[in-house]
């Protein structure tokens, strides 16, 4: 089956930095991935849709110039938090839509962000 | 009113216990419903997905799905201790690529 691999799994970032987190699909491509944020004992929120070649498209309330998002090939987007703070601390889960299955749709394994 | 409502629990039963999970929803245009399983830290795995009403069966789980009640159901037979995890349940209209997910309710399956 299709396999999304994120990375990385967890990270811990101070203040003020910026982190970037990789989603891959393995063994297909991926002209959509999307990007998901949950926090404890509450639900997937999507922030963005990625397309490859062109720009994300982010979903209400969430800052772009914050979450950068790149999808500059059809097996790879990245997530880029910047200037990142304490309340941005929390698990992004990226998903990729496999179009060769009946249901593409697969999650990476996530990646706990921890900023301090 | 959230789209999907889902309750948290948590649940516990004991191994060999019948276990049903439910959500309903308000938005009569979902037309796909979907049931994850996420283990702690890890990325939703699906388990089941049906198009429509209907009922659908794999192995020791069902999925049943209600439309005129905006309803649907999980059903895990013979539950085993490594069943305990988050169940999500998630739905979305026939068109688009937007998924609109339960809050998860939690699992345990007690040897």
């Amino acid at each position: 089956g299709a396999v999304v691999s994120q990375h990385p799994s967890r990270v811990i970032c101070k203040s003020g930095t910026s982190v970037k987190i990789e989603c891959r699909s393995l063994d297909f491509q991926a002209t959509t991935m999307f990007w998901y944020r949950q926090f404890p004992k509450q639900s997937l929120m999507l922030m963005a849709t990625s397309n490859e070649g062109s720009k994300a498209t982010y979903e209400q309330g969430v800052e772009k110039d914050k979450f950068l998002i790149n999808h500059a090939s059809l097996t790879l987007s990245t997530l880029t938090v910047t200037s990142a703070h304490p309340e941005d601390s929390s698990f992004y889960i990226c998903s990729a839509r496999d179009w060769g299955q009946e249901y593409g749709y697969t999650f990476g394994s996530g990646t706990r962000l921890t900023v301090v | 009113q959230k789209e999907v409502e889902q309750d948290p629990g948590p649940l516990s039963v004991p191994e060999g216990a019948i276990v049903s999970l439910n959500c309903t929803y308000s938005n009569s245009a979902f037309q796909y419903f979907m049931w994850y399983r996420q283990y702690s830290r890890k990325g939703p795995e699906l388990l089941m997905y049906t198009y429509s009403s209907g009922n659908k069966e794999d192995g020791r789980f069902t999925a049943q799905v209600d439309k005129s009640s905006k309803y649907i159901s999980l059903f895990i037979r013979d539950s085993q201790p490594s069943d305990s995890a988050t169940y999500l349940c998630a739905m979305r209209p026939s068109t688009g690529n937007q998924f609109y997910f339960g809050t998860g309710t939690s699992l345990t399956v007690i040897p």
